[in-house]
């Protein structure tokens, strides 16, 4: 059975350029969700998608923003980049909202 | 709003002694409560988690948590450590009250180093 997987591993843009992060759920799930995680952080909630569609949204702007597909693959797409968002982007997957996530290895976004 | 607070920031403890971890949240509800671990520059591992029946739940590599709602804690066990378990360990909280295990509110995370 194939985890949670994340690309690109590493990622390098300049500010104010935009940027997508890729997600492949572990199979059978149909809810994803985005974390960012700050350097010395726990992660933060991003937002959700539960049989695409989004199911929730934690505190960011709306230049974070998502996709989920039919395969219950999800993008996250952060237009207008910042250096704040210099940060671990973590996606997890779980076979329904009442069950618990499993995390994929990351992404990590630096903006210069 | 509910919230994680893990007081600890870092732990340092001699490999084969026993560990805790502490945990408190805030939440109006009984909640949906979970322990992952991080190591460097990786993802996050699910150790344990509790939903609801008996508050003593067991986890992976050995670990347990109790959940004590009297003290709104869930606090980490290990009663020997092995020098593989240096790592970031974040404890975490679901919303119960909207059936959703899955948006989760972390807590800042107690980094553990094993000496040997």
């Amino acid at each position: 059975e194939t985890g949670v997987t994340q690309s690109p591993t590493h990622l390098i843009k300049t500010r104010g350029q935009q940027v997508t992060l890729r997600c492949s759920s572990q199979s059978g799930h149909n809810t994803v969700s985005w974390y960012q995680q700050a350097l010395g952080q726990g992660p933060q909630f991003i937002f959700q998608y539960y049989r695409e569609e989004e199911n929730g949204r934690g505190n960011f702007p709306p230049r974070f923003s998502g996709l989920q597909f039919p395969n219950y693959s999800s993008e996250l797409n952060v237009n207008a980049l910042e250096l704040d968002d210099s940060a671990l982007y973590l996606c997890a997957s779980s076979t329904g909202l009442l069950y618990e996530q499993y995390f994929g290895p990351g992404t990590r976004l630096t903006v210069t | 709003a509910q919230s994680v607070t893990q007081p600890d920031i870092h732990i340092t403890v001699s490999e084969g002694a026993s560990l805790e971890l502490r945990c408190n949240y805030s939440y109006g509800a009984t909640p949906y409560l979970f322990w992952y671990v991080q190591s460097p520059g990786q993802g996050l591992q699910l150790l344990l988690k509790y939903f609801s029946g008996d508050t003593l739940v067991q986890g992976i590599k050995g670990f347990e948590a109790e959940f004590k709602r009297s003290q709104s804690s869930f606090n980490l066990r290990k009663p020997s450590v092995h020098w593989s378990d240096a790592a970031e360990y974040f404890c975490a909280v679901g919303q119960a009250n909207t059936g959703t295990a899955s948006k989760l509110t972390f807590g800042t995370g107690t980094r553990l180093q094993v000496t040997l």
